[in-house]
């Protein structure tokens, strides 16, 4: 079974650019969150993807943005980035539905100077 | 406005000791209550509670969920070194299908 894997590891970037990360779900999850945990902090909720539409989204502006692929890979998109940007992304997958556990990825460490 | 709260921030003990970490929540429409382990990247899932099974257990590891007082604990016996890390309790409400963690407890088991 594969697992939830996440690129880039790491990445650089700087004020008001925009960015890409990239998430591939574990076998057999449709449902894919994203997450974004900065220093010291559990992770907060950003949005979620499930069929290819956005299914719920936490308190971040629209600056932040994603897509969800028919095989259910997924992207967050971040534009005009911020110094408080940087954190490390999480993307979890799940089956769909109530009380689906969700599996997490390594994330990407984002760092904007 | 939902929150998770968790209990210690941080925890010393040595090999050996019983911990129990504890989390508070305040959730709308509550689903379930999952723990996780996160030690370098990714948070690995430990435990699901919901109203249905309020009490998990896999080897030196159990979880009990209060619904009344909204609450669980997480423990750990006979503590080992590779137990170090930081515990994150999550919450899911129906609102908006999203999960709701807590800052963590970070423990650190010294030989």
């Amino acid at each position: 079974e594969t697992g939830v894997t996440q690129s880039p590891t790491h990445l650089i970037k700087t004020r008001g650019q925009q960015v890409t990360l990239r998430c591939s779900s574990q076998s057999g999850h449709n449902t894919v969150s994203w997450y974004q945990q900065a220093l010291g902090q559990g992770p907060q909720f950003i949005f979620q993807y499930y069929r290819e539409e956005e299914n719920g989204r936490g308190n971040f502006p629209p600056r932040f943005s994603g897509l969800q692929f028919p095989n259910y890979s997924s992207e967050l998109n971040v534009n005009a980035l911020e110094l408080d940007d940087s954190a490390l992304y999480l993307c979890a997958s799940s089956k769909p539905g109530p009380n689906q556990p969700q599996h997490f990825g390594d994330g990407t460490r984002l760092s904007i100077l | 406005e939902d929150k998770v709260v968790q209990s210690p921030l941080s925890l010393v003990v040595h090999e050996g000791d019983t911990v129990t970490l504890n989390c508070s929540y305040e959730v709308t429409n509550f689903r379930s209550l999952l723990w996780y382990k996160q030690e370098k990247k990714a948070p690995t899932f430990l435990f699901m509670l919901t109203s249905s099974g309020i009490e998990k257990k896999s080897g030196r590891l159990s979880s009990i969920l209060d619904k009344k007082e909204l609450s669980s604990i997480l423990n750990i016996t006979a503590t080992q070194t590779g137990d170090s890390a930081i515990y994150l309790c999550a919450v899911e409400g129906n609102t908006g299908n999203q999960f709701y963690f807590g800052t963590g407890t970070s423990l650190t088991v010294i030989p």
